[in-house]
């Protein structure tokens, strides 16, 4: 059962601390999502990435938020310096070119102080 | 942009009964349409999709219909159960192949046994 992997779980830190975030795809897929959520926002999209290329940051705080995909099977997001207005889950999805579903990973709480 | 409106926010049902959730999007040449559902403290699952050549699709206790006229699609639950409580999300994903979806804002569904 296939399945799109974050780590960690859970994370608390203070403000000011770098914050990074991983995401392992589905093999095979080459589209993978950034999205942030709180209870007031939803599902918010930050960025997403195609073939390790980012193709739109647009929804990403730039000063402070930076998403990369090494290779095919990571990708990171990281919060330098953290805020605790930054305190939500950040899930990430994939998908891929022909493939029209999109399938979540289980989500980073993150908890900044 | 595309934009996806979900109404309503919350709902509530005793069980057995049947629930249905509405989406408008913006954008004609959306083509696919997919459903989320959210249980608590976990990740958005996708029950069913339906893409804009299609009317309505089925699965069990689980429909969509979609009317590309007036640009909106539903959710309908059949006999519901109270693990059926969740919130649920809609989406449409724009005419591009970054398989990027626009969310709805999300309908908290309760079930009374």
């Amino acid at each position: 059962d296939a399945r799109v992997t974050q780590t960690p779980r859970h994370k608390v830190t203070e403000m000011g601390q770098e914050v990074t975030m991983r995401c392992q795809p589905i093999l095979g897929h080459n589209t993978v999502f950034w999205y942030r959520q709180t209870m007031m926002q939803g599902l918010e999209l930050l960025a997403y990435f195609r073939n390790r290329a980012p193709l739109d940051d647009s929804g990403m705080p730039k000063d402070r938020f930076s998403a990369e995909m090494p290779d095919a099977t990571l990708a990171t997001l990281k919060i330098q310096p953290s805020e605790p207005r930054d305190s939500a889950v950040y899930f990430c999805a994939s998908g891929g070119q022909g493939v029209w579903e999109q399938y979540f990973g289980p989500g980073t709480r993150l908890t900044v102080t | 942009g595309e934009n996806v409106e979900q109404h309503p926010s919350t709902l509530s049902v005793q069980e057995g009964d049947s629930a249905v959730i509405k989406c408008t999007y913006s954008d004609s040449a959306s083509n696919y349409f997919p459903w989320y559902k959210q249980e608590l403290g976990k990740r958005p699952q996708l029950i069913i999709d339906i893409r804009s050549n299609v009317g309505e699709k089925k699965d069990q206790r689980i429909a969509v219909t979609l009317n590309k006229t007036a640009k909106h699609f539903s959710l309908h639950i059949t006999e519901t159960q109270p693990e059926d409580s969740a919130v649920y999300f809609c989406a449409a994903r724009p005419p591009s192949n970054t398989g990027k979806l626009i969310f709805g804002q999300g309908t908290t569904l309760q079930v009374k046994p």
